[in-house]
């Protein structure tokens, strides 16, 4: 079964730390991985996207890393500010020609003055 | 980047009338668009993919004479919930298509539309 599975399920940091957050996915054939945003009320904001070949992508202070052997990724947030609270979803482009986006649960990040 | 536009971003109705929502690819064209609702702390489900000049293509499960949609051009495309029940409240979320090279498709979402049946 194509399933993207993401932990934690939430997370609380002070402001200025570092975190990383977790994704495993089951989705084959795959195309491409995503790591998207999403503050409170509003649409996904797309941060990475990154095909089977690549290993790390980063975007400002957000870098997301892909272990295809594993099929693991994570994305790490580098002294994170309040505005970094929202969702992050992991999405897996499923492969099978029928562009078709598998969504996980999503890991809610709050940061903390 | 891409941008894609949503309107109305919320609408409240009465119970039994028809909203529509509509999606628009800003600043590229967009053959297909998708349609998806989101639950509070639940992520995104698809609904339906809208294709440009041809019927959508509905989920398993979502009804497709209750949540009619029309894509009647390479930039809009809409979601009219008709007959609207409380059940149907939910935030919905457009997404259009945009290739790129060497990457393949990727898809840019709208802002997300709040809809609140009384």
């Amino acid at each position: 079964k194509n399933q993207v599975e993401q932990s934690p399920q939430s997370l609380i940091i002070l402001e200025g730390k570092n975190c990383t957050l977790q994704c495993n996915y089951t989705v084959s054939p795959f195309s491409n991985l995503r790591w998207y945003k999403q503050d409170t009320g509003r649409g996904p904001v797309s941060l990475t996207i990154m095909t089977f070949s690549e290993n790390t992508k980063s975007n400002g202070r957000y870098t997301a890393t892909l272990d295809a052997d594993t099929k693991q990724s994570s994305l790490h947030i580098t002294a994170s500010q309040l505005s970094d609270s929202a969702s992050y979803i992991c999405v897996v482009l499923y492969g099978g020609g029928y562009n078709k986006l598998i969504f996980g649960a999503g890991t809610r990040l709050a940061v903390h003055p | 980047g891409a941008v894609v536009s949503q309107h109305p971003s919320r609408v409240i109705c009465k119970s039994g009338t028809s909203v529509k929502i509509e999606c628009r690819s800003l600043d590229f064209q967009a053959t297909t668009m998708f349609w998806y609702r989101q639950f509070p702390k639940q992520s995104l489900m698809l609904m339906a993919t809208s294709n440009e000049g041809s019927k959508a293509t509905y989920e398993q499960g979502v009804e497709k004479d209750k949540f009619l949609i029309n894509h009647a051009s390479l930039t809009l495309s809409t979601l009219t919930v008709t007959s609207a029940h409380p059940e149907d409240s939910s935030f919905y979320i457009c997404s259009a298509r945009y290739l790129t090279s060497g990457r393949g498709d990727t898809q840019y979402f709208g802002p997300g539309t709040r809809l609140t049946v009384l």
